[in-house]
């Protein structure tokens, strides 16, 4: 199975600030026929169900602000909240659909400070 | 604007089967060519993938629990299904489930990201 492990587990930042929230995986899920990395980002507030916010590594869904964006590539990525608001205030989680099975990191908890 | 419910006993006996379904709306399914998967997570921990279904009824599950799930669908009743066997208290979890991205890697259209999710489902497995 590929395991993706985020870091770090819990964050704090200031509203207005930069969030930066890593994911790496222990082997690559780049695709190398179509140069795509097969990773995704998902928010997940209390009481909520998951919700996407980034697939292919970088795409950022319809709708998402565009202060969220994905970057990295093979085993290393990042999602980064440009500006943090208060509705910001939840659960990240990273997925690889490369192989199954399909698996997600452990979750990054972004609070405000 | 599709939308996916879950709906299901919320309370299963240790070692009966839990069963699940997932009604969508707002699309047919029958006319889409998506993957229906169904994830789970236990209450305050992080999220389980179970398997996913193509609209056709082509089947994905995660190797650590295939041997007591089956996931179906009825795209007639715009609708799919999820047992799972054998229950235990470890079985305890919200149950989601979602549509599924299909990808087109190489011969094989398989299971992508998962675009929508449903609410959610709590099931309890006790005595």
């Amino acid at each position: 199975d590929i395991v993706m492990t985020q870091s770090p587990d819990s964050l704090a930042v200031s509203l207005g600030e930069r969030a930066t929230i890593t994911c790496k995986a222990s082997q690559s899920v780049l695709y190398r026929s179509n140069n795509k990395n097969y990773l995704a980002w998902y928010q997940q507030k209390p009481r909520q169900p998951p919700k996407l916010l980034i697939y292919w590594a970088s795409t950022r869904e319809s709708g998402v602000p565009d202060r969220f964006s994905g970057s990295g590539s093979g085993t290393d990525f990042t999602l980064t909240i440009s500006s943090l608001q208060a509705e910001d205030v939840a659960v990240y989680y990273c997925q690889q659909y490369h192989t199954p099975p399909f698996t997600f990191g452990q979750g990054t908890r972004l609070e405000a400070k | 604007q599709l939308q996916l419910q879950e709906s299901g006993p919320g309370l299963v006996k240790p070692s009966e089967t839990l069963s699940l379904t997932c009604n969508v709306s707002g699309g047919s399914m029958s006319s889409s060519p998506y993957y229906w998967g169904w994830i789970r997570q236990p209450p305050g921990k992080g999220l389980e993938w179970i398997g996913s279904i193509y609209y056709s009824g082509g089947t994905f599950y995660n190797p650590s629990l295939k041997s007591r799930v089956t996931i179906s669908v009825e795209t007639s009743k715009n609708q799919f299904s999820l047992k799972l066997s054998s229950v235990t208290a470890a079985d305890t979890a919200v149950y989601y489930c979602a549509r599924v991205n299909p990808l087109d890697t190489g011969m094989l259209r398989t299971p992508g990201y998962f675009q929508d999710w449903g609410q959610g489902a709590l099931v309890t497995v006790s005595s």
